[in-house]
This record gives C-alpha cells, structure tokens and sequence, in this order.
C-alpha cells in the first residue's frame, strides 16, 4: 500500500513553459487534493475533486488545470509557468476519517 | 469567512519544557479540526483530529489537543517537548469530514537542548 504518490518530487521550469504533475492513490478514495505550500502562507488549495470526473476551484486556481479521468489519478496541469507558481505541492486524498497527504513536488520557476 | 489562525510564527522551548501552540478557528458551525507536523523538506503527517465527543483529544507522539466551543480554540499541547519535536505544526479546519482544509498559517517550534 503505497498511499498518496506524486512525481516529479522535484521539477525546474524556466517561465512560460509548461508541465503535469501527478498524483495517485491507492486507497480508492473518491475525493483528491491539491494544495500548494508557500513560507508563511500556509497550505492553500488550488483544486480538488469529489469524484472521477469533477474536479472544482479552491482557493487559489488561478494558472493551473486539473483532471481526474481516473479515479486514482489527480493531475495538475501548469499551461504557462510563472515565477509566482514557485512552491511546494501536495496532493492529498481523503478517507472519512482524514486526508492523506503525498510527500509533495518541489518546483522552481526562473 | 471561515478561517484558522495560528497566533504564533515561531515558539521556542528547552527540551523537557511544557508546549503549548495556539489555534483558532471561525465557522459558523463547529468544524472538524486537525493538527498536523511537518519535519524539514518532509511531506505532514496527521497528529490527531477532533470530530465531536470528548473535548480532549489524546494523538501520537504524546500530544494532546482541548477543543474549548466558548474560545473557538484548538490548542495542541506535550507535556514535555523532545528535540526531535522541532518541526513545523499546522493546525486545520473543515466543516465536514471529507471537505477540503483550510490550514493555519502553521508555527514553527524550536528546541533547545
């Protein structure tokens, strides 16, 4: 039982260029995660998802996509990176009790 | 708005000392509340939760939460704090069980030995 998995766990990206982060679960949870972690700032939610094939906003959605074509799977899409998308991601997954948290990306755009 | 605050960037303690970190929370209905740790360049990992019932909340590592309605508080407490406790401590809120979290700004203890 792997939990929550996501790859790259490291990434450079020179700004506008663009990359999919992905997320998997093992656990066959229907609702998916992503937050992005930024000093001082806390964890805050980019998007998430209630089931395959829905996916909403968050908080702070603004430059990114998402797509849950796999119950499994969560991806996070950066069509145009900037350097104000520098930060640490985590997916989560969640269970009735908790989220799960994966071991996040780090993901530097210059 | 609903919304978690942590009071406290940064706490620093003796090894041994007492620890307590502060949270707060605004919902309007009582939420479901969590603690989590994170260690440097490390992923979080669940300390305990609060769903309802008894208020105090017994967690691993020895710590210990008081959900306190009347404060709209959460603080997470050790009795006696360990070095390898030094690391980053997020508190979280959600208004249902698998409803997306809304952290605090987190506060990052040290220890002293």
């Amino acid at each position: 039982n792997a939990g929550v998995t996501q790859t790259p766990k490291f990434r450079v990206l020179k700004t506008g260029q663009s990359m999919t982060l992905l997320c998997a679960q093992d656990m066959n949870h229907e609702y998916m995660y992503w937050y992005r972690q930024d000093p001082g700032m806390g964890l805050r939610l980019i998007h998430y998802s209630v089931g395959e094939g829905t996916t909403a906003k968050g908080e702070v959605p603004d430059g990114y996509n998402v797509s849950r074509l796999k119950k499994q799977n969560f991806l996070l899409g950066l069509e145009s990176a900037a350097p104000s998308q520098t930060s640490v991601y985590f997916c989560a997954s969640s269970s009735l009790e908790r989220q799960y948290f994966g071991p996040g990306t780090r993901l530097t755009v210059l | 708005a609903q919304s978690v605050t942590q009071p406290d960037i940064h706490i620093t303690v003796s090894e041994g000392a007492s620890l307590e970190l502060r949270c707060n929370y605004s919902y309007g209905a009582t939420p479901y509340l969590f603690w989590y740790v994170q260690s440097p360049g490390q992923g979080l990992q669940l300390l305990l939760k609060y769903f309802s019932g008894d208020t105090l909340v017994q967690g691993i590592k020895g710590f210990e939460a008081e959900f306190k309605r009347s404060q709209s508080s959460f603080n997470l407490r050790k009795p006696s704090v360990h070095w390898s406790d030094a690391a980053e401590y997020f508190c979280a809120g959600s208004s249902y069980n698998t409803d997306k979290l809304i952290f605090g700004t987190g506060t990052r203890l040290q220890v002293f030995p």
